[in-house]
């Protein structure tokens, strides 16, 4: 079956960029989506198609796609930043979907 | 836009349930509708999805033959029949609906709601 492959864990203090990448085979032809999960609460879109931003998602929110990778960019995260990130996308058939493992962000 | 999940519970293996979700601030024939659970403390699973009048389906492969995904348009709500019943489907369920966009619809989760417990356990 196929896999979104996410980095654990990323790091940074307020005011740093994170970046948090997202792999998969399929990536090059179909969208990534990016969510915000906070802890005890449903997930939130954060990017949709690579590199749209939903409205009332802050600026500093951005994705971009290259190849078999996607990135979520965070430009100067912020102490309410921290969260789990997943990365959402399609197999190359289109028909089933799939979430990235997901990504522990702390902002400290 | 609202989504309320209902339905969640304890329940023995081999038993089955019928989740449902209500949907309300959106029209919602017009949407893709998703299921998608988070296993206590693990990561998101998408479950499966449906097309605006229920003539595409899919399906996580876990969950195949076991589960089933349908709505109903007239009264605003999608089900998730769940049967078979494993350890492995503890999980909060939560229903997720897609978007439209200048004529164009996506099948990605984009309002979610709250989602409901699902705890199999003899």
């Amino acid at each position: 079956s196929y896999e979104l492959t996410q980095p654990p864990s990323v790091s940074v203090s307020p005011g740093q960029t994170a970046r948090i990448t997202c792999s998969g085979d399929a990536l090059p032809k179909k969208y990534a989506y990016w969510y915000q999960q906070k802890s005890g609460q449903a997930p939130m879109l954060v990017i949709y198609e690579d590199n749209k931003r939903p409205s009332g998602i802050p600026e500093r929110f951005s994705g971009s796609s290259s190849g078999t990778m996607a990135t979520l960019t965070i430009s100067g995260a912020q102490v309410e930043d921290d969260a789990d990130y997943y990365c959402y996308s399609a197999d190359s058939s289109g028909d089933h979907r799939v979430f990235g493992g997901g990504t522990k962000l702390t902002v400290l | 836009v609202q989504l309320v999940e209902s339905g969640g519970g304890l329940v023995q293996p081999g038993g089955s349930l019928r989740l449902s979700c209500a949907a309300s601030g959106f029209t919602f024939s017009t949407y893709w509708m998703n299921w998608v659970r988070q296993a206590p403390g693990k990561g998101l699973e998408w479950v499966a999805d449906m097309n605006q009048d229920g003539s595409e389906k899919y399906y996580v492969d876990s969950v195949k033959g076991r589960f089933t995904i349908s709505r109903d348009n007239a009264k605003n709500s999608l089900y998730l029949q769940i049967n078979s019943l494993r350890a492995e489907d503890t999980a909060v369920y939560y229903c997720a609906s897609g978007s439209c966009s200048g004529g164009a619809c996506s099948r990605a989760p984009t309002n979610w709601g709250q989602g409901t417990l699902v705890t199999v356990s003899s």
